[in-house]
């Protein structure tokens, strides 16, 4: 199975700045997906961004960016301009095309979550 | 918009008991899995489904079991709920096919405690 690392268990940055969250994993297939989810207190997980292996390019979606590094296995993300609701467990998943036993279903794999606290 | 609803946020259950959750999505995802979330472990899975009736194990099946009978509807069960399963559960959805399925739809979770 595939795994996926976030050696960051909590991170902090001051509002209005810039902070970046790591996440590595660990594959053998080429072709693959992942993904950031942002999971606010109390409230739903929700996708913040989303990078496809085939694609060079890094993954922009307003404040945040990805660096995608396939030869490193390597996926950080980047939030730009800080702002007090970014606050949240920040986790990185992994999507394979086929699951072990063959089937399409694509599901995720998450690492252990980054904590971000926002100060004011 | 997606919506995936879970049937309790906060559960208090003694062990012993048999303990249902229900998840419900409204956009005829065919695709549904069930995560228990723990601090510091993040996000396990523990079955999933890619069509009604169907299921596979995911990481951590020992305990649960789940139903499908219904496209909507995804069931875990916990037939003889331990201590060890106070843990928050997740529920997701999403589409098997297309650009759309890469994104899995999170329910708001069920906080459940066994006492």
């Amino acid at each position: 199975a595939q795994t996926v690392t976030q050696s960051q268990p909590e991170m902090s940055v001051q509002e209005a700045e810039t902070v970046t969250l790591s996440c590595t994993y660990d594959t053998s297939e080429s072709d693959y997906y992942l993904f950031w989810y942002k999971q606010p207190p109390s409230r739903q997980m929700i996708l913040v961004i989303r990078q496809e292996a085939y694609k060079q390019q890094n993954a922009t979606e307003n404040r945040f960016s990805v660096n995608f590094q396939k030869a490193a296995k390597s996926f950080s993300l980047k939030i730009s301009d800080s702002q007090l609701g970014d606050a949240a467990m920040y986790f990185c998943a992994y999507r394979s095309e086929t699951s072990d036993r063959g089937s399409t279903l694509g599901r995720l794999y998450f690492g252990r979550g980054t904590q971000l606290t926002v100060w004011p | 918009d997606v919506k995936v609803t879970q049937s309790s946020r906060y559960l208090v259950k003694r062990t012993g008991e048999k303990v249902f959750l229900e998840c419900v999505q409204d956009m005829d995802h065919e695709n549904m899995f069930w995560y228990r979330q723990d601090p510091g472990l993040g996000l396990r899975l523990i079955y999933f489904s890619y069509d009604v009736k169907m299921k596979e194990k995911g990481d951590i099946p020992e305990g649960y079991s789940v139903s499908r009978e219904k496209k909507e509807r995804f069931s875990l069960i916990l037939e003889s709920a331990s201590t060890n399963q106070t843990s928050m559960y997740l529920c997701a959805s999403s589409l098997s096919e297309g650009l759309s399925s890469y994104e899995q739809y999170f329910g708001p979770g069920t906080r459940l405690t066994v006492t």
